[in-house]
């Protein structure tokens, strides 16, 4: 089946260390995203990318980073320099037009909760 | 810049009772537009997406909304609600192909018995 998967489900982090949190898609598609989701405050998103060693910051990406080295992956790393990293991230992958699907839609993982310990 | 609003935070509704949720956006051209449901700890599940045509569509688990342009709404609707539509649901706007989509902060739907 394709989809998205998100591990690990949930993770612990220190203070002061740096985590990576793995996004990988079946769905062949060329765009993904990762947004944090904190109650009260929906999705906010973080980094996307439209295509292989190419991604831009989204409205809240100081403290993260990112890396698209294949069309699959698309893994974040929550830097020492995020100062509150506790919240639930969320993987999507969209599907543009050209690829048959009729319309742009966002598949999502299935999140990672991160705390800080 | 292209934003959507939920306004209503929390909703509380009886099992059985019909349930609006209201969505308006903005953005700058013809809006692709979506709404999600999300239990808790899990990811988003489409319910339902306008692009084009039938300014009113249907999506899954008996959800429906209706694309109002001059409103620069989306609602959604339901006629009949079930315990197990509790959860948040996020309406989304987007513009196709690779653009980005933004999310509304979400309504937490209550179902009492």
């Amino acid at each position: 089946d394709g989809g998205i998967t998100q591990s690990p489900k949930y993770l612990f982090r220190k203070e002061g260390q740096n985590v990576t949190l793995s996004c990988e898609q079946n769905l062949n598609h060329d765009a993904m995203y990762w947004y944090r989701q904190d109650p009260g405050q929906g999705l906010r998103l973080i980094y996307y990318s439209q295509i292989v060693n190419d991604f831009q910051k989204g409205d809240i990406a100081e403290g993260y980073s990112v890396s698209r080295e294949k069309k699959e992956s698309f893994p974040l790393t929550v830097t020492s320099a995020q100062k509150n990293p506790t919240a639930f991230y969320l993987c999507a992958s969209i599907s543009p037009p050209g690829q048959g699907i009729l319309n742009t839609e966002a598949f999502f993982g299935q999140g990672t909760r991160l705390t800080v310990v | 810049a292209q934003s959507v609003t939920q306004p209503d935070i929390h909703i509380t509704v009886s099992e059985g009772a019909s349930l609006e949720l209201r969505c308006n956006y903005s953005y700058g051209a013809t809006p692709y537009l979506f709404w999600y449901v999300q239990s808790p700890g899990q990811g988003l599940q489409l319910l339902l997406k306008y692009f084009s045509g039938d300014t009113l569509v249907q999506g899954i688990k008996g959800f429906e909304a209706e694309f109002k342009r001059s409103q620069s709404s989306f609602n959604l609707r339901k006629p009949s609600v079930h315990w197990s539509d509790a959860a948040e649901y996020f309406c989304a706007v987007g513009g196709g192909g690779y653009q980005k989509v933004t999310f509304g902060t979400g309504t937490k739907l209550q179902v009492i018995p």
